[in-house]
């Protein structure tokens, strides 16, 4: 699979504020990058589907406004909440898939907490 | 639509003793799935995959899984537990027609005693 770093693991931001969170596939060229919700001891959410190049897939009930995704290049997808506010404030994580037969590798995530 | 049901929250297991975690799927054509484990405050990492071919498979930390097609199951294994297992497991499905979503399971927190 491929190596997936993502930036900031911790961050901290007053509220209306926005923050941009970056990932970025290390060693493969990804067309396709996906972006995470997990609330405390919850299960990972799919917020979007991250396409090089062109707009990003939101999943329902996901703020195309609030949380801007870019993916400008084949190694960096950046999720920036904008105006943030404390029911914001969750672990994010991307992924990278290198195709059908590989699975999905995951960033180490970012804690955002916004006061 | 697909979904994965992992019905235990949390499991405890004795050091040295095996483990069974459950997870049922639900997916229109031939799932692609994934077990993952998380510790806590870290991201994901992939024990095993089942794409095709032989039901059992094989994963890193001595981890297996089986494919059981008429249960909808995908039930993660391991013999002998220790105490560094104790996290996050996570169930997932995919679909098997490209780069397609993962859809996860609530999760079952593994707690390991002495």
């Amino acid at each position: 699979g491929a190596v997936v770093s993502q930036h900031p693991s911790r961050v901290i931001c007053k509220s209306g504020t926005s923050v941009k969170i970056e990932c970025r596939s290390l060693d493969f060229q990804a067309t396709t990058m996906f972006w995470y919700r997990q609330f405390p001891k919850q299960s990972l959410m799919l917020m979007a589907t991250s396409n090089e190049g062109s707009k990003a897939t939101y999943e329902q009930g996901v703020e195309k406004d609030k949380f801007l995704i870019n993916h400008a290049s084949l190694t960096l997808s950046t999720l920036t909440v904008t105006s943030a506010h404390p029911e914001d404030s969750s672990f994010y994580i991307c992924s990278v898939t290198t195709g059908p037969l590989d699975g999905y590798t995951f960033g180490s995530g970012t804690r955002l907490t916004v006061v | 639509a697909q979904s994965v049901t992992q019905p235990d929250i949390h499991i405890t297991v004795s050091e040295g003793a095996s483990l069974e975690l459950r997870c049922n799927y639900s997916y229109g054509a031939t799932p692609y799935l994934f077990w993952y484990v998380q510790s806590p405050g870290q991201g994901l990492q992939l024990l095993l995959k089942y794409f095709s071919g032989d039901t059992l498979v094989q994963g890193i930390k001595g981890f297996e899984a089986e494919f059981k097609r008429s249960q909808s199951s995908f039930n993660l294994r391991k013999p002998s537990v220790h105490w560094s297992d104790a996290a996050e497991y996570f169930c997932a499905v995919g679909g098997n027609t490209g780069f397609q979503k993962l859809v996860f399971g609530t999760g079952t927190r593994l707690l390991v005693s002495p």
